[in-house]
């Protein structure tokens, strides 16, 4: 079964920018991966951000962005916010079903 | 508005079967696209993907669990039940049902907690 990976933890500065990647063990991520990002806080359930690799839902705020870098699904908070601190997921698409990331624990400090 | 909502046992002993019911309203089953897809997070671990229901029937499953599993819909209802077989205590943790559309999943419900424990 594919394994996704992610960054176990990242911090950076409020007002900093940061890049969160998501990796795939059976290759490069590709748009036919339909990279989805989530935004997890504790005791909640996941908050949609991301889907089809950079397509914002309506909520998401525009600090957010999703793109393909370096054979990776990446996830860039840009001007970040204390409230931003949270755990990050990302869920691929691999040959029918759909896989998530161990998840990045992002410390804003 | 979509929203959903799982409900079932709060505790199951080991061995025994879990069915779990993610009510939803807001949105048909029978749009083409839309599915609806269970996710389970065992307590401060990772979120896990489990199963997934399109409209037609089509029904997808984890690799690592598809023995365990079973998705069925019932479109009358606005209901999609999630049974699992031989349940561990490593089965526990919070059941997560979610909205699919277009490849997106956008709309979760509140979770329902399962703890397997004899």
């Amino acid at each position: 079964q594919t394994v996704v990976t992610q960054e176990s933890s990242v911090t950076v500065s409020p007002g900093g920018t940061v890049t969160l990647t998501c990796t795939s063990s059976t290759g490069t991520v590709t748009p036919s991966n339909l990279p989805n990002w989530f935004q997890q806080k504790p005791g909640q359930a996941p908050r949609p951000l991301i889907y089809r690799t950079n397509n914002k839902h309506s909520w998401t705020p525009a600090r957010f962005s999703g793109s393909l870098l370096g054979g990776k699904a990446a996830l860039t908070l840009s001007g970040v916010q204390p409230e931003d601190e949270a755990d990050y997921y990302c869920l691929l698409y691999d040959n029918g079903y759909r896989v998530f990331g161990g998840g990045t624990r992002l410390t804003v400090l | 508005q979509v929203t959903l909502e799982e409900s079932g046992p709060t505790l199951v002993k080991p061995t025994q079967t879990l069915t779990l019911t993610c009510g939803f309203s807001g949105f048909s089953l029978d749009t083409s696209g839309v599915a609806v897809t269970w996710i389970r997070q065992p307590p401060g671990k990772a979120l896990e993907w489990l199963a997934l229901v399109y409209g037609n029937d089509d029904k997808r499953y984890s690799p690592s669990l598809m023995s365990r599993l079973t998705i069925t819909k019932d479109t009358s209802k606005n209901q999609v039940l999630l049974t699992m077989t031989n349940m561990d205590p490593v089965d526990t943790g919070t059941y997560f049902c979610a909205h699919v559309e277009s490849s997106s999943v956008d709309y979760w419900g509140p979770g329902t907690h399962v703890v397997v424990s004899s």
